[in-house]
């Protein structure tokens, strides 16, 4: 299957900073990645859906201008959650579709854990 | 929006047993997808479905793509300490392969040795 990788893991900052996570698709071109947000014991939330070279699309309830996207490339994607406060603190994931098969499936990285003090 | 039931919510069963869990949706599904989370860990894609009907093994796991395209199931065979997580099912309606998936909300799997 297609690699997806994200850094950091795991960061914990200030309530107040900027956090910027990176997902990238290392083996193969996604004009398409998509970004999550998963609290604990529940399942994954669609934030946004981000196209190389165009603005993202968020979904109703996210915030475009604290979770600001930028899709600057085929294989990579960044969130960064501006002025990060401790209800932020979340696991996000990220998921590329793989234009390489014939039906484009979306391929997860492995996440990142917020952790806002 | 799109609703997806997922069931059962949770499962605690014992090594070597079959397990089968399925997911019912309110609307028609041009793609199921059947992922596994373990923890601290994204999703990663055990089988994909793309045809009403269409019945796929992965080793153990067998799905099905339901006729009504409403509903999938997830069968693993001969259970393993290993198969620990949280498996979700996932749903693409139509739009195109860049549409966004919507999840059902999981089913903890818990294997006893």
């Amino acid at each position: 299957g297609a690699v997806v990788s994200q850094h950091p893991s795991r960061v914990i900052c200030k309530s107040g900073t900027s956090v910027k996570i990176e997902c990238r698709s290392l083996d193969f071109q996604a004009t398409t990645m998509f970004w999550y947000r998963q609290f604990p014991k529940q399942s994954l939330m669609l934030m946004a859906t981000s196209n190389e070279g165009s603005k993202a699309t968020y979904e109703q309830g996210v915030e475009k201008d604290k979770f600001l996207i930028n899709h600057a490339s085929l294989t990579l994607s960044t969130l960064t959650v501006t002025s990060a406060h401790p209800e932020d603190s979340s696991f996000y994931i990220c998921s590329a579709s793989d234009p390489r098969q014939v039906q484009e499936t979306q391929y997860f990285g492995p996440g990142t854990r917020l952790l806002v003090l | 929006g799109q609703q997806l039931n997922q069931s059962p919510q949770s499962m605690f069963i014992q090594e070597g047993e079959d397990v089968s869990m399925n997911c019912t949706s309110s609307s028609i599904f041009n793609t199921w997808l059947w992922y596994k989370q373990e923890p601290g860990e994204g999703p990663v894609l055990l089988i994909a479905l793309y045809k009403a009907g269409e019945l796929t093994s992965n080793g153990r796991l067998t799905a099905q793509f339901g006729i009504t395209r409403k509903d999938s199931f997830l069968n693993i065979s001969a259970s393993i300490p290993s198969d620990v997580g949280i498996y979700f099912c996932a749903g693409r309606g139509s739009g195109g392969s860049n549409y966004k998936l919507t999840f059902g909300k999981g089913t903890l799997l818990t294997v006893n040795p």
